[in-house]
């Protein structure tokens, strides 16, 4: 069963620049969410797909957009890009329709904008 | 809205003693999950230990036990044993059980260090 991955790793941007991150769900998972984490923080919703329509956004501009592909890999795109947007970029997919259903944190994109 | 609060920004334990980690949180919800994540330095974050808001029987995985009290609303994480290997930043969290998504309310986190 492969896991959550996450790409790049690394990234550093300048202001006003555009950035693409993308995730790969876990095997089987239907749902991914993204997180962003600043440092020191906990991680703040941003949004969730489910069966390539978003389902569910949390408090950030509409410059943070994304989308789901049909095997269930994701990205998520930030346009004009502030310095605050400085942050860990998490995705967690999991697999929608059960009364529970856990999720499983990828790695991880480090951004850094300059 | 729903919030968790973790007021602790760090805490130490020393190599096989017990340590507890707080947690409260606000809701207007009767149905919803609470979760404790580890996030060990640069690596993935995982699941810890989860709790169902309808059941009284507080959870338990291995050496991580909760102390959930509804009433209160105060979600903590008990660790027995510590090892070193439990070093890392934990997170409180809280999952609406009945809405459209699964989005995760999470605290700012405790900073874990175990003394050998």
């Amino acid at each position: 069963e492969t896991g959550v991955t996450q790409s790049p790793t690394h990234l550093i941007k300048t202001r006003g620049q555009q950035v693409t991150l993308r995730c790969s769900s876990q095997s089987g998972h239907n749902t991914v969410s993204w997180y962003q984490q600043a440092l020191g923080q906990g991680p703040q919703f941003i949004f969730q797909y489910y069966r390539e329509e978003e389902n569910g956004r949390g408090n950030f501009p509409p410059r943070f957009s994304g989308l789901q592909f049909p095997n269930y890999s994701s990205e998520l795109n930030v346009n004009a890009l502030e310095l605050d947007d400085s942050a860990l970029y998490l995705c967690a997919s999991s697999l929608a329709g059960r009364s529970y259903n856990e999720q499983f944190f990828g790695p991880g994109t480090r951004l850094t904008v300059l | 809205a729903q919030t968790v609060t973790q007021s602790q920004p760090e805490m130490s334990v020393q190599e096989a003693e017990t340590v507890t980690l707080s947690c409260t949180y606000d809701t207007s919800e009767s149905d919803y999950y609470l979760f404790w994540y580890k996030q060990p330095p640069s690596r993935q974050m995982i699941l810890v230990i989860r709790q169902e808001a309808y059941k009284q029987q507080n959870a338990t995985e291995n050496r991580f036990s909760v102390n959930f009290q509804k009433a209160a609303k105060s979600f903590s994480l008990k660790i027995s044993d510590s090892q070193l290997g439990d070093a890392a930043m934990y997170f409180c969290a809280y999952r609406s059980a009945g809405g459209a998504n699964s989005k995760l309310t999470f605290g700012k986190g405790i900073t874990l260090s175990v003394r050998p």
